[in-house]
C-alpha cells in the first residue's frame, strides 16, 4: 500500500516552455500533497504544501506564479513549471500524506532539464 | 528553513560492518521518520516512530525515538552493497506539526 506515482520521470524542454508534473496516490486518498526540489547531493527542499480543494501554501522564496500547483482531487496534484529556464533544472519530488499521522510517501521524482 | 542536524554527512564502510547515524534538534518532535533514497529515485520510508523511547526494527535496520523527543538514531547491521544510498531523517515538530528533513547521510560501501 501507500504507492505514489509521479509522471513524467524525466523531461527535457526548451527554455520558455511550461512543464507539468503529475503526482498521484494510487491506493489511498491524500488530503495533503507536498512538492520538493532537490539539487545534486543536497537535501529535500520543501516548495509547497497543497491541500485538496484549496490554494497551495508556498514556502518562503518560492514563486507561486512560477510554480503553479493544482490539487483538484484527493488522488492527484500537479506542479506546472511555467516559462522554464535553465536554472529551473532540478529533481522535483512529490509526496502524499496519509493516515492519522499524515506520514509522507514519496513519488519517484521527475528530473527536469531545461535547455 | 529549519533542518535537523543529521550526522554523519557521509560514511565509508566495509561490507559487513554495522552503521549508525542520528538526528538531533532543539525542538521537540512527536514523530520521527527514516527514509532511504537511491540515486535518481524518490525517498522510501524505512521506519516510522511515534513515541518517545520507541525502538523499532525493519530487518537489519533499527531506529529509536529518543527519550528527550529531540533526537533519533538509525542503525544498520551487517551492511550489504544494496544499503548504499542517502538516508534522511524527518521529524514532525510538536509545536506546529511541520515535517522537517535532515540533510541526509550518504552511505558508501568500499569494495
Amino acid at each position: 500500500g501507500a504507492v505514489v506515482s509521479q509522471h513524467p520521470s524525466r523531461v527535457i524542454c526548451k527554455s520558455g516552455t511550461s512543464v507539468k508534473i503529475e503526482c498521484r496516490s494510487l491506493d489511498f486518498q491524500a488530503t495533503t500533497m507536498f512538492w520538493y526540489r532537490q539539487f545534486p547531493k543536497q537535501s529535500l527542499m520543501l516548495m509547497a504544501t497543497s491541500n485538496e480543494g484549496s490554494k497551495a501554501t508556498y514556502e518562503q522564496g518560492v514563486e507561486k506564479d512560477k510554480f503553479l500547483i493544482n490539487h483538484a482531487s484527493l488522488t492527484l496534484s500537479t506542479l506546472t513549471v511555467t516559462s522554464a529556464h535553465p536554472e529551473d533544472s532540478s529533481f522535483y519530488i512529490c509526496s502524499a500524506g496519509t493516515g492519522a499521522k499524515n506520514i509522507q510517501y514519496f513519488g519517484a521524482g521527475t528530473r527536469l532539464s531545461v535547455l | 528553513g529549519q533542518q535537523l542536524n543529521q550526522s554523519p554527512q557521509s560514511m565509508f564502510i566495509q561490507e559487513g560492518e554495522d552503521v549508525s547515524m542520528n538526528c538531533t534538534s532543539s525542538s521537540i518532535f512527536n514523530t520521527w521518520l527514516w527514509y532511504k533514497q537511491d540515486p535518481g529515485e524518490g525517498p522510501v520510508l524505512l521506519i516510522a516512530l511515534y513515541k518517545a523511547g520507541e525502538l523499532t526494527s525493519n530487518g537489519r535496520l533499527t531506529a529509536q525515538f529518543g527519550i528527550t523527543r529531540k533526537d533519533s538514531f538509525l542503525n544498520i547491521s551487517a551492511s550489504i552493497p544494496s544499503d548504499v544510498g542517502i538516508y534522511f531523517c524527518a521529524g514532525r515538530r510538536s509545536r506546529d506539526d511541520k515535517i522537517i528533513f535532515g540533510k541526509g547521510t550518504r552511505l558508501h560501501i568500499l569494495p
